[in-house]
């Protein structure tokens, strides 16, 4: 089955501990994203890779960092988490041989930073 | 003055009405518009999406733009329980950056 798998769903961590969120794709899509969801503001996006070694800043990158290092997978990683960025993360993937760039998105990662 | 305005409801309809949901946005370069729906707990997912002016329809789903008022809208006929979810409209120029609306959650009451 096509999909994109995030890890963990969900995660209850403390300030300043690292983690990790985890996001793959089989379906040999080349642009891969992040967003954060959050009430009243929707989704935004923190960053983005068009392709592998190649990623870009979106709307929220502060406090966030990515990697590329193979096509399939798209990490997410929380150098020092603060009790801004609980909210629920999405990972979204496409082909990019469309103009539309329609995206398939992950079941989603609610994260709570105390 | 945000990139696509949507209005997040709640809308609360009967089963069997018409839902009309809409969006406005500003940049006049934006060229495929989309609509994503999604359920409580779960990712979007697309629903259906269009380039430049017009309608599209699926069923019971059609998605309308006018590029002229900037104004995008999705219509269903005939809803049913099981279209309450929230819609998202989403909007991008191509490729790269695409920009949602903060979505619209609908519920369809039996």
């Amino acid at each position: 089955e096509a999909q994109v798998t995030q890890n963990p769903r969900y995660l209850i961590t403390v300030t300043g501990k690292k983690l990790t969120v985890t996001c793959s794709q089989n379906m040999n899509h080349e642009y891969m994203s992040w967003y954060r969801q959050d009430p009243g503001l929707g989704l935004r996006q923190i960053y983005y890779s068009m392709n592998v070694e190649v990623t870009d800043k979106g709307d929220v990158p502060e406090g966030y960092k990515v990697s590329r290092k193979e096509k399939r997978n798209f990490p997410l990683i929380l150098e020092s988490p603060s009790p801004n960025q609980t909210s629920l993360y999405f990972c979204a993937s496409s082909p990019q041989n469309s103009g539309a760039n329609v995206l398939t998105f992950g079941a989603g990662s609610r994260l709570t930073v105390l | 003055q945000k990139e696509v305005e949507q209005d997040p409801g709640p809308l609360s309809v009967p089963e069997g009405a018409i839902v009309s949901l809409n969006c406005t946005y500003s940049n006049s370069a934006f060229q495929y518009f989309m609509w994503y729906r999604q359920y409580s707990r779960k990712g979007p997912e697309l629903l259906m999406y269009t380039y430049s002016s017009g309608n599209k329809e699926d069923g019971r789903f059609t998605a309308q733009v006018d590029k002229s008022s900037k104004y995008i809208s999705l219509f269903i006929r005939d809803s049913q329980p099981s279209d309450s979810a929230t819609y998202l409209c989403a909007i991008t120029g191509g490729y790269q950056k695409v920009t949602f609306g903060i979505g619209t959650k609908l519920q369809v009451i039996p």
